[in-house]
């Protein structure tokens, strides 16, 4: 069965501190991992894959097979990174997309 | 092209009547998802398309939903004697690689 946690509803940092939203997954093989973002009034947008292995908005996240995380980072966060996160995992086959239930990220001023 | 736009934005009904809802993707994409979302919680995977062809159904997806994309192109989710518990924003999304989201039609039954 696929699953992703996201053991965290709500972070709340300061402007220029670190932060990281942290995913888990489960799922018997080989999965693509994905971070969506959907900032307040938009529609859900992709923010970053994991076989892609960039920056998007100075955000980054490493999978750990080991682990079964994808946790995403950004060292420095500013107040328009403030939305809901998203973490998603699908197949090979790019059908069924599992997403976990969200992180609200509030940076405050 | 701007993107996929879903009609419509806004459904309020009375428990027991039939839905539908449609879903205009992204010209090019021959991919096409439906999703459930309710408060607190990430999109629920319900259906998918590759072209015409309805490749995968979640369990979520009962007796009382259907969805078609009869020319590979836009798809409609009817929904038939709703049920309080159907209320929810329903999500589509096309892609041919990374999937592009539309607005969302939120559903209320009374």
């Amino acid at each position: 069965a696929q699953r992703v946690t996201q053991p965290e509803k709500l972070l709340s940092v300061f402007k220029g501190a670190p932060v990281e939203l942290k995913c888990n997954y489960s799922y018997s093989g080989s999965p693509e991992l994905f971070w969506y973002v959907q900032y307040s009034r938009q529609r859900l947008q992709l923010l970053l894959r994991h076989i892609s292995r960039e920056s998007i908005k100075g955000f980054t996240a490493d999978l750990n097979k080991g682990e079964t995380s994808f946790h995403l980072k950004k060292p420095f966060a500013q107040e328009e990174d403030s939305a809901m996160y998203y973490c998603a995992l699908s197949g090979i086959t790019a059908g069924k997309s599992t997403f976990g239930d969200g992180t609200t990220l509030t940076v405050k001023p | 092209d701007t993107g996929v736009s879903q009609n419509p934005r806004h459904k309020i009904t009375k428990r027991g009547q039939n839905v539908t809802f449609r879903c205009d993707p992204i010209s090019e994409h021959n991919r096409l998802y439906w999703y459930r979302q309710t408060l607190g919680q990430g999109p629920e995977f319900l259906t998918y398309f590759q072209n015409e062809a309805q490749l995968e159904k979640s369990r979520l997806l009962s007796d009382r939903f259907s969805a078609e994309r009869p020319k590979g192109s836009f798809s409609t989710l009817e929904i038939q004697r709703t049920e309080q518990g159907d209320s929810a924003m329903y999500l589509c999304a096309s892609s041919q690689e990374t999937q592009y989201f539309g607005p969302g039609t939120r559903l209320l039954v009374l």
